[in-house]
């Protein structure tokens, strides 16, 4: 089965501007998860979709939300973008059907750099 | 608080030495406990978990409620075990992660 891919694999935006990530999951995989990696903050979870619906959500602003298709694929959305955005967007799939042995399935990422 | 500490940031060793990397975790539930593994230039892949309590490549971890420890060991470190390591803690219910800061693992030749 091809990987869990991401696009685009690198972006540059200005401040203000908003921008849109997109996963495609591991075939099969119904559920998607996206983290943002810094140097500073490390691995920090944003959110969680399975089927169509948001599960879980980190602890980050309003202006950070994603959404998720009925073939799985995910797109996560950052609005006003501000410098401290600039980060590795990693997002993962995994079954969803067992939580106790799914194993989570990370993509390449996206890495985001805000001017 | 859920929180992980991984309280080495760069450890370095000779091939043929012991290896442990360090993993505290703060939790009030039942913890599920993982080890996530990136190889230069690879992605973030997963190494083991607690649950499934199997050696992979040579690693084993133990989990330790009393100590709220899960370090991961290796008796003889290889080269190509050269990677950044990094500690996870599941919350129960949920499917998010709570990662430590990692280890970066240099076994010298």
């Amino acid at each position: 089965k091809a990987g869990v891919t991401q696009t685009p694999r690198y972006l540059i935006k200005t401040r203000g501007q908003q921008v849109t990530l997109s996963c495609s999951p591991i075939s099969g995989h119904r559920s998607v998860s996206w983290y943002q990696q810094t140097p500073g903050q490390g691995l920090q979870f944003l959110f969680e979709y399975f089927s169509e619906t948001q599960r879980n959500k980190g602890n980050f602003p309003g202006r950070f939300s994603g959404r998720q298709f009925s073939n799985s694929r995910s797109e996560m959305n950052v609005s006003t973008l501000e410098l401290g955005d600039s980060a590795l967007y990693l997002c993962a799939s995994r079954d969803g059907t067992s939580e106790s042995t799914d194993t989570q399935y990370f993509g390449p990422g996206t890495r985001l750099t805000v001017l | 608080a859920q929180r992980v500490t991984q309280p080495e940031k760069l450890l370095s060793v000779f091939k043929g030495a012991p290896v442990e990397l360090k993993c505290n975790y703060s939790y009030s539930g039942s913890p599920e406990l993982f080890w996530y593994v990136q190889y230069s230039r690879q992605r973030l892949q997963l190494l083991l978990r607690h649950i499934s309590r199997e050696s992979i490549k040579g690693f084993t971890a133990d989990l330790n409620k009393g100590e709220t420890s899960f370090h991961l060991k290796k008796p003889f470190a290889q080269e190509e075990d050269s990677a950044m390591y990094y500690c996870a803690l599941r919350p129960g219910a949920t499917n998010k992660l709570i990662f430590g800061t990692g280890t970066l693992l240099a076994v010298q030749p």
